[in-house]
């Protein structure tokens, strides 16, 4: 069965302040591993995805198969990256997506 | 493009009362699934669906049931409510859930209250 952990539910940060949100997976194949970003009042979207090898507002993660990690990271936390994050897993395909229990992030004037 | 459409947005229900959430997307998409929110436990998935004609269980699918006859729609039909089913339940479709394409496109939510 696969399964995401995000041991975090609320990460507060100062304004300025390197970010990391954790995300821990288990999973017998080869996982395929997105964030997705909830802002106040908006629609759950998608953030980035491990296959892309994208930065995208500034956020980057890296699948590390070793540690079975997904960490979101960003060096200077901003204002508008207050919001809840998602880490999600698919094991390929037309599978289920499972996702983590998600972490607020706090980013602090 | 409306892209996913969810109504209703908000629902009081009796315990023992059936209802239907819908979900509609227009952007011709084969995967649809139907997720639950509930405070410290995340997005926990009820049913998914691959195409038209076909449906799975996800993690938590007791007390609901699905179908999917065309590619637009997904409705998710809870037979007889309970007070545990009290949450916020996403639609969300994909044309692909993985891959270089692979996204999620969520609907806004529906508020789901059974007393």
């Amino acid at each position: 069965a696969q399964r995401v952990t995000q041991p975090e539910k609320l990460l507060s940060v100062f304004k300025g302040a390197p970010v990391e949100l954790k995300c821990n997976y288990s999973y017998s194949g080869s996982p395929e591993l997105f964030w997705y970003v909830q802002y106040s009042r908006q629609r759950l979207q998608l953030l980035l995805r491990h296959i892309s090898r994208e930065s995208i507002k500034g956020f980057t993660a890296d699948l590390n198969k070793g540690e079975t990690s997904f960490h979101l990271k960003k060096p200077f936390a901003q204002e508008e990256d207050s919001a809840m994050y998602y880490c999600a897993l698919c094991s390929g395909g037309y599978q289920k997506v499972t996702f983590g229990t998600g972490t607020k992030l706090q980013v602090i004037p | 493009n409306a892209g996913v459409t969810q109504t209703p947005k908000f629902q009081v229900l009796k315990t023992g009362q059936s209802m239907t959430l819908q979900c509609a997307q227009d952007m011709n998409h084969e995967y649809m699934s139907w997720y639950r929110q509930d405070p410290g436990m995340g997005l926990r998935l009820i049913h998914y669906s691959v195409g038209a004609g076909i449906t799975d269980q996800g993690e938590v699918p007791n007390g609901y049931n699905v179908s999917r006859s065309t590619t637009e729609d997904f409705p998710l039909r809870l037979l007889s409510a309970a007070p545990s089913q009290t949450s916020v339940y996403f639609c969300a479709s994909s044309y692909s859930p993985s891959g270089n394409t692979g996204e999620l496109f969520f609907g806004e939510g529906s508020r789901l209250t059974v007393l």
